[in-house]
């Protein structure tokens, strides 16, 4: 079974940019959520969506947002990039809400920003 | 507000030489507490999920248990490959499948 597929592996660019991640999470799985990852803050949750509906969002500027598609899909975009969003992010899936499975991770897109 | 605290930040031992990490944790109403093994360059592996005080799950070298207040992952003769960072999460009841991590564990294990 394929995992947790997100592209691009790598970006780089520049102040006042904007960016857009995708996942592709495992076959069967319905939940996805997005997660920042930077050496000093260590993972931090931005959003989770179930059924094309964000269900729940982190502490996170309005600047980051995403949407799921009918097959489960999700991109997450990150608008007028700064300096301090160059992290890794994570994109994990689950069967479902409230299904006792764990979240399985991709591994991520590392964004820098110049 | 949930919170995970692991320690150390970072272990160094010997190829054989057993030892423990620790996971202590605030939550509303625990749903799940996660453990992950993450590699430079990748995203976290799954390792286990434990859902209720006195429970205990192993795998291979590993071996996880669970109280009320925190998770201890022993691992017993490590080897070299078992070098990787260690994270710790926790889910609460709230109906979201959001995790709350720890900083993590950086285990390095000298042959």
């Amino acid at each position: 079974k394929a995992g947790v597929t997100q592209t691009p592996r790598y970006l780089i660019k520049t102040r006042g940019q904007q960016v857009t991640l995708s996942c592709s999470p495992i076959s069967g799985h319905r939940s996805v959520s997005w997660y920042q990852q930077t050496p000093g803050q260590g993972l931090q949750f931005l959003f989770e969506y179930f059924s094309e509906t964000q269900r729940n969002k982190g502490n996170f500027p309005g600047r980051f947002s995403g949407r799921q598609f009918s097959n489960s899909r999700s991109e997450m975009n990150v608008s007028t990039l700064e300096l301090g969003d160059s992290a890794l992010y994570l994109c994990a899936s689950s069967l479902a809400q409230g299904v006792r499975s764990p979240l399985h991770f991709g591994n991520g897109t590392r964004l820098t920003v110049t | 507000e949930d919170q995970v605290t692991q320690s150390p930040e970072a272990l160094r031992l010997q190829e054989g030489e057993s030892s423990s990490l620790n996971c202590s944790y605030t939550v509303s109403g625990l749903r799940g507490l996660f453990w992950y093994r993450q590699d430079p360059g990748k995203g976290p592996e799954f390792l286990f999920t434990l859902y209720s005080a006195g429970e205990e799950k192993e795998k291979e070298r590993l071996k996880a248990t669970l109280t009320k207040k925190e998770s201890f992952l022993h691992i017993t003769a490590p080897k070299p490959e078992d070098s990787a960072t260690y994270l710790c999460a926790v889910q609460d009841g709230g109906g979201s499948e959001k995790l709350v991590f720890g900083k993590g564990t950086k285990l390095t294990v000298n042959p």
